[in-house]
């Protein structure tokens, strides 16, 4: 089953514009992390965030965790054609070793 | 160049045949795992493996078989596939469990007819 679920499914807008992702998940966590995916691809890192972290940057992405909500956000600001793709969150639960992945938002910036 | 490397990239089998795909990193990775990937159900755990000799069942690992003789390697062997196994697969290691980010593999793309 997954852990996390990433809403929308889809997101479409125009280059320079900024693209906001949720993740929801169901158990405490010890981290949180974003990948990105192009097209059938590897996953690609982008950031993780801990439990006891809020927020966290890293160049034009900034990155959310409301523990008592159990969600996450991801902004990617002023988005590049470049920028299009599926970004997935994946949580690292407390007490297990198994790392989850949601179903993904598929991120479409137009020219 | 830190990696994982799978191999093959596309395989086309019949069922019942029995295949294997090797995964190697060369990171010194402890932390290994194997990931399928399919329309609408994002990337789900086949199995995983928290250092040599140590390997443990994931979301889905029925039809799956996994070793790992040694850090590097982790190959994922289908001992009798089936059309339902045709998906999209991905390896990744981390340096711990699951405390730091995956490296991913470039995934095999297998099709069981």
């Amino acid at each position: 089953s997954q852990q996390g679920e990433e809403d929308p499914q889809a997101l479409s807008i125009q280059e320079g514009e900024n693209a906001t992702m949720n993740c929801s998940y169901k158990t405490s966590i010890n981290n949180l992390q974003w990948y990105r995916q192009n097209s059938g691809r590897g996953l690609v890192h982008l950031i993780l965030i801990r439990s006891n972290e809020r927020e966290k940057h890293s160049g034009r992405l900034r990155v959310t965790l409301d523990t008592s909500k159990k969600s996450s956000s991801l902004l990617i600001t002023a988005s590049r054609a470049a920028d299009t793709a599926s970004y997935f969150c994946a949580t690292d639960r407390v007490n297990n070793n198994d790392m989850r992945f949601g179903a993904g938002t598929r991120l479409t910036v137009k020219p | 160049e830190a990696q994982v490397t799978q191999n093959p990239r596309y395989l086309i089998t019949v069922t019942g045949k029995k295949l294997t795909v090797t995964c190697s990193q060369n990171m010194n990775h402890e932390y290994m795992s194997w990931y399928r990937q399919d329309p609408g159900l994002g990337l789900r755990q086949i199995y995983y493996s928290m250092n040599v000799e140590v390997t443990d069942k994931g979301d889905v690992p029925e039809g799956y078989k996994v070793s790992r003789k040694e850090k590097r390697n982790f190959p994922l062997i289908l001992e009798s596939p089936s059309p339902n196994q045709t998906s999209l697969y991905f390896c990744a290691s981390s340096p711990r469990t699951g405390r730091d980010g995956y490296t991913f593999g470039s995934g095999t793309r297998l099709t069981v007819v």
